[in-house]
C-alpha cells in the first residue's frame, strides 16, 4: 500500500525554466510534508516542509504547495539550475511519531543547458 | 559539526550469513532512525530509537533488529540474509522534538547479498 506516490520517475527541464515535481498521498492523517534531494551516493538532504495546517511554504528559489482536498503537493523550482539534478523525494509524516517518515519513491530531476 | 556517520560504507554478504550495520548521529541528537532504500520501492522505513527505546517499527520481519546506546549511537542487524536484502541501508537522527519532522541523514550502507 504506497500511501505516498510520486508518478513521474523522471523529468528533464531547460536551465532557468520552471521544475514542477509532484506528489500524491492517501493518508488524510499525515500532519507534515517534507522534501528531500538526493545525490549518487549521498544521503538526502532535506529542502523544504510544509505543515498541513497551510498550503504553500516558500523558500529562496524552492516553492511547495499543499492541496489537501486533492491530496495532492508539488515542489516549484524557479529558476532551475543545473545543480539542481538529482533524485527529488516527497515524504509525510503522521501523527504518531516526529522520526518515522513515508516516502515516495522519488523522481529524477535532470537540468539541462 | 559533524554529520551522521555511518560505517561500513560498502559490504559484500552471501545468503545465509548476518550482518551488522553502525550509526554514529549528530552531537547531541538522540533519536535515530533506519531506512532502507532499494530501486523504484523509495525508502522504507525501518525502525526509531529515542534514548535506547525503540519508539516505532516499520513492516519489515523479525530478522531486521536494532539497539540503541547511551551515547546515542545505534546498529541495526540484519540475520539469515535474503537477496532481497540488498540495499542502501540509510541512518537518519534529530534531535527527537516534534518539530517539522526534519531529519539528517548519513551517506548510506549499501550491502549486497550474494
Amino acid at each position: 500500500d504506497q500511501q505516498v506516490k510520486q508518478n513521474s520517475p523522471s523529468l528533464s527541464v531547460q536551465e532557468g525554466r520552471i521544475s514542477i515535481l509532484n506528489c500524491d498521498y492517501t493518508n488524510s492523517m499525515f500532519d507534515y510534508f517534507l522534501w528531500y534531494k538526493k545525490y549518487p551516493a549521498e544521503g538526502p538532504t532535506f529542502l523544504i516542509s510544509i505543515s498541513s495546517i497551510k498550503d504553500k511554504n516558500e523558500d529562496g528559489r524552492f516553492t511547495v504547495f499543499l492541496n489537501k482536498s486533492a491530496k495532492h503537493l508539488s515542489l516549484h523550482i524557479v529558476p532551475s539550475q543545473p545543480g539542481d539534478s538529482a533524485v527529488y523525494f516527497c515524504a509525510a509524516r503522521g501523527i504518531q511519531g516526529a522520526q518515522k517518515l513515508v516516502f515516495g519513491q522519488g523522481t529524477r530531476l535532470t537540468i539541462n543547458p | 559539526k559533524a554529520g551522521v556517520t555511518q560505517t561500513p560504507r560498502y559490504l559484500i554478504k552471501t545468503r545465509g550469513q548476518q550482518v551488522t550495520l553502525s550509526c554514529s548521529p549528530i552531537s547531541g541528537h538522540r533519536s535515530v532512525s533506519w531506512y532502507q532504500q532499494t530501486p523504484g520501492q523509495g525508502l522504507q522505513f525501518l525502525f526509531e530509537y529515542f534514548s535506547e527505546t525503540q519508539r516505532n517499527k516499520g513492516n519489515f520481519p523479525g530478522r531486521f533488529s536494532g539497539r540503541q546506546f547511551s551515547n546515542s549511537r545505534s546498529e541495526m542487524n540484519v540475520s539469515t540474509l535474503e537477496l532481497g536484502d540488498s540495499a542502501l541501508y540509510l541512518c537518519a537522527s534529530s534531535q527527537g522534538q516534534r518539530h517539522t519532522g526534519e531529519l539528517f541523514f548519513g551517506e548510506g550502507s549499501r550491502l549486497t547479498v550474494l
